[in-house]
């Protein structure tokens, strides 16, 4: 099976702009998940979607936002960069049956650089 | 609040050393779940292994081991004759029940750096 895949690996943005990163989950996955990761901070989450509604939110400034289309492919979007937004953006997903919490497999990121 | 606390910033060791990573959790629920992540250079996270707070177990896989420890709050992992390939970032992790709404969050540690030198 396919892993977690993230579009694009690394992006470079400027003040001000707007982005929007991509995650494909591991096939029969529903439930995706957003982290960001900083040296500051560590490793934060941001928000889970599940059947295209969105279950769970960090926090995060409105700035980030997210959604979740029927195939289970995620997108989060982040409007109006600051500097503070460099990071390591990780997708993660899991199975989630009903019963029980499932293991979250991760992609290899999206490293974002804000000039 | 879920706090998961990792005191070793940074670990080195020499090849074939037994090297073991500290990882103690706080919660205060009565039904929770653990992992350890490793994330090599390339950054993706990789899994290692899950336990639930009633699978007190000790498990062993290869020459890695962990140690649960439920009167402690601990969950120690042991890597056993360290290779090279084992440098990395490991990041232990701790999440709810899934029968909390909104509570699979995972809360990570700040993560331990282990630099196996040849």
């Amino acid at each position: 099976k396919a892993g977690v895949t993230q579009t694009p690996r690394y992006l470079i943005k400027t003040r001000g702009q707007q982005v929007t990163l991509s995650c494909s989950p591991i096939s029969g996955h529903r439930s995706v998940s957003w982290y960001q990761q900083t040296p500051g901070q560590g490793l934060q989450f941001l928000f889970e979607y599940f059947s295209e509604t969105q279950r769970n939110k960090g926090n995060f400034p409105g700035r980030f936002s997210g959604r979740q289309f029927s195939n289970s492919r995620s997108e989060m979007n982040v409007s109006t960069l600051e500097l503070g937004d460099s990071a390591l953006y990780l997708c993660a997903s899991s199975l989630e049956q009903a019963v029980r919490t499932d293991t979250q497999y991760f992609g290899p990121g999206t490293r974002l650089t804000v000039l | 609040a879920q706090k998961v606390t990792q005191a070793q910033t940074e670990i080195s060791v020499v090849e074939k050393e037994d090297v073991t990573l500290d990882c103690v959790y706080e919660t205060r629920d009565t039904t929770y779940y653990l992992f350890w992540y490793k994330q090599p250079p390339s950054g993706e996270l990789v899994f290692l292994i899950r336990r639930n707070s009633f699978d007190e177990q000790n498990e062993i896989s290869g020459r890695y081991s962990w140690n649960f420890q439920k009167s402690t709050s601990s969950f120690n992992f042991t890597i056993t004759a360290s290779q090279v390939v084992d440098s990395a970032v490991y990041f232990c992790a701790l999440s709810d029940a899934i029968d909390k709404p909104g509570r699979r969050a995972l809360t990570f540690g700040s993560g331990t750096r282990l630099q196996v030198q040849p």
